[in-house]
């Protein structure tokens, strides 16, 4: 296990629902990710957080809402969504965001399926 | 801006055959090069990673990859492959703290017993 855990693992939800997708880390890393992995597409970095503190929102529609309360944990808030927003939402952490040449390590990713 | 390109959506390879999984990038800078393996169900995981120094990077279960300034590549490679190593393998790349991790879409690995 890479020590970033993710949790539900599956979730299905239908469009007019409000759930949260939670990620914690125990690692000491100050930096955690937000990323959605769609078929046949590149992983798309949705939001960047860094000692809790948002540092990036890559155009991600309102729907999507992260928090950061602290250093190990960070959930993403969904609400009214959309069927394309079905996805596998990976949750990642780095011990910092700005040590470019250290790797990110990543939890087992949530499934969500939008009816 | 920074990308990656992971030219081949598909690689076959028989059991105990060498593989390559092919990946070309494009930065401004130097750039800093992962690679990363996902297995069903699974999120991803580090295979290796290309800083400086040697062109040849060494990583874990038996992969390798090869730093090549001169065609922009960091092709995978493994002399022999496992049937265990079927699974999807993402190239990805960064230039600086500033800028974020950038991933190729994904080569799916299919070793053939």
């Amino acid at each position: 296990e890479t020590g970033v855990t993710q949790t539900p693992r599956h979730l299905v939800m239908g469009m007019t629902n409000k759930k949260s997708l939670k990620c914690e880390q125990h690692l000491g890393h100050n930096a955690m990710y937000w990323y959605k992995q769609s078929a046949k597409k590149p992983l798309e970095l949705m939001f960047v957080y860094s000692l809790e503190e948002r540092v990036e929102n890559n155009s991600v529609p309102s729907r999507f809402s992260p928090e950061c309360p602290n250093s190990s944990h960070l959930f993403l808030h969904l609400h009214t969504l959309q069927p394309e927003d079905s996805a596998l939402y990976l949750c990642a952490s780095s011990p910092s965001r700005h040590w470019a040449s250290t790797e990110a390590f990543f939890g087992q990713g949530t499934r969500l399926t939008v009816v | 801006a920074q990308s990656v390109a992971q030219p081949e959506d598909q690689v076959n390879v028989a059991e105990g055959n060498p593989l390559t999984v092919k990946c070309t990038y494009s930065v401004s800078g130097n750039p800093y090069l992962f690679w990363y393996v996902q297995y069903p169900n699974r999120g991803l995981q580090f295979l290796l990673k290309y800083i400086t120094g040697d062109n040849l990077v060494k990583g874990s279960y038996g992969f390798e990859a090869e730093f090549n300034k001169s065609q922009t590549s960091f092709h995978l490679k493994k002399p022999s492959a496992l049937v265990s190593d079927s699974a999807l393998y993402f190239c990805a790349v960064r230039v600086s703290g500033n800028t974020p991790l950038v991933f190729g879409k994904g080569t799916r690995l299919s070793v053939i017993a």
